[in-house]
This record gives structure tokens, C-alpha cells and sequence, in this order.
């Protein structure tokens, strides 16, 4: 039982490349989400889904892309990355009932130069 | 909106001194706070949830409506509660939690 596991851990990107960060989960969960951690800015929500097959804009998503594959995965592209977009990237899912505990996977260091 | 405060960017206490890591919020709703810590070289994960009511880590939090906060406390700070610690409000329904900044806890031996 890995619970959320994203790939890669680790990219660096030249500005205007673009790239996909990819995320799983094994516990039948409907709700996923992506975040981005930034010092002195705390987690910022990107986009979610809550269910299979509906996306929603979170607080910045501006510059990202993101495809709710089937209830397992759910990806994040940035399309023409961009130095602003550097940050540490990070999927979450939660279950049935909205009880509010998020299971986090391991993060995602991008840099973009 | 809903916002959620968390006014220390870092915490540095001695070992065995309380720490009160604060936490306020503001959203006209009934909401649900919870607070997430994350180790060093660990995930982000749920410390605990105000409807809990309970102590995990020897961390308690009460969420006080008249002056929305939901402040962590500790009474004697260990080593390896040093961690980043956020606070999140979560609004009614099927809705994405709502994260602080964040607080470095830093326990000093």
C-alpha cells in the first residue's frame, strides 16, 4: 500500500520547456488535489478534482494544466514553464465524506532556470 | 473569502517549555481546522482535527469561535516536535482545504 506517489521527485527545467508531474493513489480515494509549497507562502492550491472526471481551478493556476486521468491519477503540466514556477509540488487525495484528512505524497522539487 | 493566519514564520523554544503555535481564521461558515505537520524528510501529514477533540503528540487544540483561533499547544516542547506546522480550514461541503503560511517550530536542546 504505497498511498500517494508522484514522479518524479526531482526535475530541473530550462524556461518554456514543459513537463508533466504525475500522481497515483491506491486507497480508492475521489478527491485529489495539487499544491505547491513555497517559502513563507505556505501550500497554495493549484487545481483539484473531486471526482472522477471534474476539475476545478484552486488559488493559482495560472500557468498549469491538470488531467484527471481515471480515479487513480491525476496529472499536472506546465505547458511553458516559467522561473516563477519553481517550487516544491505536491499531490494529496482524500476519501468518501469530505472529512477533511488529506494523504500527501512525497513532493516534487521543480527548479526552472 | 476564507483566510486562515498563522503570524510566526518560526517558533524557537527550549526543550521542555511550552509552545503555543497560533492559528486564526476568518470565514462566516461553521468550519473545520485541523492542523498538518510536516518532519523533516517526511510527508506532510494530519496532526489533528478540532472535532477530535483529542491529544496526539501531547498537542492539544481548541477551537474558539468568539475569537477564531485554533491555537496548538504543547506543555513541554520535545526535540522532535521540531517540524513545520500548518494550520487548514476546511469550508462546508465537498471543498478543498484552505492552509496558512505556515510555522517552523524549532526545539532547542
Amino acid at each position: 500500500n504505497a498511498g500517494v506517489t508522484q514522479t518524479p521527485k526531482f526535475q530541473v527545467l530550462k524556461t518554456g520547456q514543459s513537463m508533466t508531474l504525475q500522481c497515483a493513489q491506491d486507497m480508492n480515494h475521489n478527491s485529489m488535489y495539487w499544491y505547491r509549497q513555497d517559502p513563507g507562502m505556505g501550500l497554495r492550491l493549484i487545481y483539484y478534482s473531486a471526482s472522477e472526471g471534474t476539475t476545478d481551478k484552486g488559488e493559482v493556476p495560472n500557468g498549469y494544466n491538470v488531467s484527471r486521468l481515471n480515479k487513480r491519477e491525476f496529472s499536472l503540466r506546465l505547458e511553458s514553464a516559467a522561473p516563477s514556477q519553481t517550487s516544491v509540488y505536491f499531490c494529496a487525495s482524500s476519501g468518501q465524506g469530505a472529512t477533511g484528512e488529506l494523504f500527501f505524497g512525497e513532493g516534487s522539487r521543480l527548479t526552472v532556470l | 473569502a476564507q483566510r486562515v493566519t498563522q503570524p510566526e514564520k518560526l517558533l524557537s523554544v527550549f526543550k521542555g517549555a511550552p509552545v503555543e503555535l497560533k492559528c486564526n481564521y476568518s470565514y462566516s461558515g461553521s468550519p473545520e481546522l485541523f492542523w498538518y505537520v510536516q518532519y523533516s524528510r517526511q510527508r506532510l501529514q494530519l496532526l489533528l482535527r478540532h472535532i477530535s477533540r483529542e491529544s496526539i503528540k501531547g498537542f492539544t487544540a481548541d477551537l474558539n469561535k468568539g475569537e477564531t483561533s485554533f491555537h496548538l499547544k504543547k506543555p513541554f516542547a520535545q526535540e522532535e516536535d521540531s517540524a513545520m506546522y500548518y494550520c487548514a480550514l476546511k469550508r462546508s461541503g465537498n471543498t478543498p482545504l484552505v492552509f496558512g503560511k505556515g510555522t517552523r517550530l524549532s526545539v532547542i536542546a
